[in-house]
């Protein structure tokens, strides 16, 4: 069975906080994708970023690092001196190698950023 | 470009209306997916189509009918919803996986209140 975990629900912070999101996935699959949304208020998932089964090097693009770690099946999000625009929900998704469209999608975590 | 754009924003129907959702994408993608999604909770994978055809069907019932005219649009037809129908439908689109990048592209959705 395919699960995503996302442990925490709702996380506060300040501007120029730095952030993590965690999550952690399940899966018996050899090759499998891991993906990052965030949807704002307006309701829009907007694509972050994709990590491959086969591939963890980790990434740090702008603002936004990513680790991936097979060995604890992990994938975490990072986000550097945060922004009031960060806020949104953020959800961590699991799709199969093997099985056309289908994401599995972690619970979200809402993120809200004060000035 | 990566827009899906989704029509109407908003659609308040009774119980006894027939409505449609429309969603284009010219991205050359020939996957294309419903999504529903409820306050709070994360999207659920409602259909699948793959090259202009049905390729799932996640038990849905038959008050929802999906419908992909071309390659480029996806309608959701609507008829005799309930009350619990109520929520955000999202549709997406991506490349078939195995020819290309397998991340989904969302578009900002229809927020359905039925009445």
């Amino acid at each position: 069975a395919q699960k995503v975990t996302q442990a925490q629900t709702e996380i506060s912070v300040v501007e120029k906080e730095d952030v993590t999101l965690d999550c952690v996935y399940e899966t018996r699959d050899t090759t499998y994708y891991l993906f990052w949304y965030k949807q704002p208020p307006s309701g829009e998932l907007v694509f972050l970023i994709r990590r491959n089964s086969f591939d963890e090097q980790n990434e740090i693009s702008g603002r936004y690092s990513w680790n991936f770690q097979k060995s604890t099946s992990s994938f975490n999000f990072t986000i550097t001196a945060s922004q009031v625009v960060d806020s949104a929900v953020y959800f961590c998704a699991l799709g199969r190698g093997s099985t056309l469209g289908r994401l599995y999608f972690g619970r979200g975590t809402q993120l809200t950023v004060w000035p | 470009d990566t827009e899906v754009t989704q029509t109407p924003k908003h659609l308040v129907m009774g119980m006894t209306n027939k409505k449609s959702l429309k969603c284009e994408q010219h991205m050359g993608h020939r996957a294309m997916y419903w999504y529903k999604q409820k306050a709070k909770k994360p999207p659920e994978l409602m259909f699948v189509y793959s090259y202009e055809k049905l390729s799932i069907n996640e038990s849905v019932p038959s008050r929802f009918s999906p419908e992909c005219p071309n390659s480029s649009l996806l309608n959701l037809h609507l008829h005799a919803l309930q009350p619990e129908d109520s929520a955000l439908y999202l549709c997406a689109s991506s490349q078939v996986k195995r020819a290309g990048a397998p991340e989904a592209f969302f578009g900002q959705g229809t927020r359905l209140t039925v009445v």
